[in-house]
């Protein structure tokens, strides 16, 4: 079974600035999935970033990166120029390659972006 | 904004009463689920289904049953509640034919309390 733990309950920023999201994991797979989701106040939980597991390069998606270190399962989310927007809950989650979207969350970090 | 409904956003009920929470998706993805979410935030799939007619217990034990008749229906339903029930429940679809993306698509989440 994988488990999943993001040891940072709570985290604020200022806005404008830098702020990282830690997540490690447990598997014995080789071939899998990692995400991290949004989860806003009252609103929908999206999708922010998607890193496969057999791919060396860190993923990207604008402000948002990953630093992916396979060895250490280590999987943490690097947020550039904070913006207020960005208040929100941070879920990381892994899927075995192949599981049919069957994803196991972490416990979440709350982010709150201060003017 | 992705197009998948959960009605109602909010219920207060009391212990011993039926309840069924709705979830619609217009998306036409195959496979659909519950995610039971805790005060502390944390998700734990309840159930899942892969398409019609498809019905599968997630990874918590849960006293709801759901059913999948329709490709874009899949209701949630509490037979006697209890004040241990009172939670957030989200549901979610992803696509079915390769499907392997992990991404999930929410609703905006029905909160449940159970006095």
């Amino acid at each position: 079974a994988q488990t999943v733990t993001q040891s940072q309950p709570e985290m604020s920023v200022q806005e404008a600035e830098t702020v990282t999201l830690s997540c490690t994991y447990d598997t014995s797979e080789n071939n899998y999935y990692l995400f991290w989701y949004k989860q806003p106040p009252s609103r929908q939980m999206i999708l922010v970033i998607r890193q496969e597991a057999y791919k060396q390069q860190n993923a990207t998606e604008n402000r948002f990166s990953v630093n992916f270190q396979k060895a250490a399962k280590s999987f943490s989310l690097k947020i550039s120029d904070s913006q207020l927007g960005d208040t929100a809950m941070y879920f990381c989650a892994f899927m075995r390659n192949n599981a049919g979207n069957m994803l196991t969350f972490g416990g979440g970090t709350r982010l709150m972006v201060k003017p | 904004e992705a197009d998948i409904y959960q009605t109602p956003r909010y219920l207060v009920i009391g212990t011993g009463k039926k309840i069924t929470l709705e979830c619609s998706q217009t998306m036409g993805h195959d496979k659909m689920y519950w995610y039971q979410q805790d005060p502390g935030m944390e998700l734990h799939l309840i159930h899942y289904s892969y398409g019609v007619n498809s019905t599968e217990k997630g990874d918590l034990s849960s006293e709801s049953t759901v059913s999948r008749i329709r490709t874009e229906h899949f209701p949630l339903t509490l037979e006697s509640a209890r004040p241990s029930h009172t939670s957030q429940y989200l549901c979610a679809s992803s696509e079915g034919t390769g499907g392997n993306t992990g991404e999930l698509f929410f609703g905006e989440g029905s909160r449940l309390t159970v006095l």
